[in-house]
Order: C-alpha cells, then structure tokens, then sequence
C-alpha cells in the first residue's frame, strides 16, 4: 500500500495514561501534517513537520501535546495524561512539498481515540 | 470570521441527477488553492479535486467539476450523475500562499453530509 499509512485505527486509553499515534507518510514524501477531528466538525491543523524539524505547531496544544518526525520510521503524535476530551479522530496527511499551492495533502485512514 | 464557509449541512439528491455543494472562503492572498475532499462513513479522508487561484478554468475530474468564482469567493463542487457511493461528507479546504505567513496547512469548513437517495 503505497499510501499514508497510520495505526493504530482505533485506541482506547484511560484518562491520565498516553497515547501514541503513529505516522508513515506517503513514499517520497517528506511533509507530515496533523489534524483533529471532534465529532460532527471538520478538521483542524494541528502541526506541520519535515524530517527532524516541527515547522508549525500553531494548532496544537501548548501542553501535554508533542509531535516527532525523525530522520528514521514514521511521524508520531504523542499526548501526554489523556483527558475525556482528547478523544477525537486524528488525521495524517503527506504531501510531495510544501511549497506548492497546488500539492494536494494525502490522508491516511486516522487514528480514532477513545478517552473512558 | 471563518475563513470557508460551507453553509449546508445536510443535501439530498436523487440518483443520476447533478448536485451543488457550496463553498465560499476569506483570504486576502492572491496565491491560494482550494481542495475538496470526500469522507465516507468509514471515516477516511479521500482527495477529490483542486482549484488554484490562478487558474483561469474551472478544474475538473471525472464527474467532479468545480465552479469558481474568484469574484464572489466561492468554490462550489458539482457532482454529475450522482451515485449512491456518493453518499458521503464533502469538505472544502484552503490553503493560503506564502505571503500570508501560514505554513502549509489546510484550512477546512465544517462540511455538508450528502445522501444520495435510490
């Protein structure tokens, strides 16, 4: 699947434990984006990273939140004492380059989180 | 102020019959492009089309058309001959040029759940 890849799809996590989501970007694709989805809402940016750089990090929240893309394996969003409304749908997206107006962002499947 | 619009929350249409789903947006960059994505009930997110700003026609993609007008600042997607798998939520998404100081993300509306009616 030359697609973006993310997992877990779902993960259920108890208030105060972390939760992990992970990344694979589309081949060839060295720009990583975040986005949240609360129920009935679209979406809403969270951070926009290159290999080993957080380019962006305008929408994410200032605690307990903290997203990677290392030189090796795949971008993760990690956060950090889950709270109930942390549950949301976590979407990735990839695009070839940053810079094109016209690049389109593709998307993984998301990460469905569930806070009980 | 909300920088798309999608002012429909709900649409129906009737199989094989053409629909329009709204969009407008607010930017004050002159280089910009406009996206619309699809997003099933299994809650994937799938490109459908672009329109850029510069652009001078209307973009295109099987029986996807987009219907821009700069002037007004809309963006509204036009699907033919509608099919059932059509049912679906439809974002817009913009993304700003460079000169507006946003990186690269996109900007979405809210939505409009479409059901394309048997």
């Amino acid at each position: 699947n030359a697609g973006v890849m993310q997992n877990p799809r779902h993960l259920v996590r108890r208030r105060g434990q972390e939760a992990r989501l992970r990344c694979s970007p589309m081949k060839g694709h060295s720009h990583v984006y975040w986005y949240r989805q609360l129920p009935e809402e679209g979406l809403k940016f969270m951070v926009y990273l290159q290999k080993e750089n957080i380019i962006d990090e305008s929408g994410m929240p200032k605690e307990r939140f903290s997203a990677e893309f290392p030189k090796e394996g795949p971008s993760i969003l990690r956060i950090q004492q889950v709270v109930r409304g942390d549950s949301a749908a976590y979407f990735c997206a990839s695009s070839l380059d940053g810079t094109g107006d016209n690049q389109p962002q593709h998307f993984g499947d998301g990460t469905r989180l569930s806070i009980l | 102020a909300q920088k798309i619009t999608q002012t429909q929350p709900g649409m129906f249409v009737q199989e094989k019959e053409a629909v329009t789903l709204d969009c407008t947006y607010d930017t004050s960059d002159q280089s910009y492009g406009l996206f619309w994505y699809k997003q099933p009930s299994s809650g994937e997110m799938i490109f459908l089309i672009y329109q850029g700003s510069y652009d001078e026609q209307n973009a295109t993609e099987g029986r996807y058309s987009l219907n821009f007008q700069k002037a007004r600042k809309s963006a509204n997607l036009v699907i033919s001959a509608s099919q059932l798998g059509d049912s679906a939520m439809y974002f817009c998404a913009m993304r700003e040029g460079i000169s507006s100081g946003s990186a690269r993300q996109l900007t979405f509306g809210s939505g409009t759940q479409l059901t394309v009616l048997p």
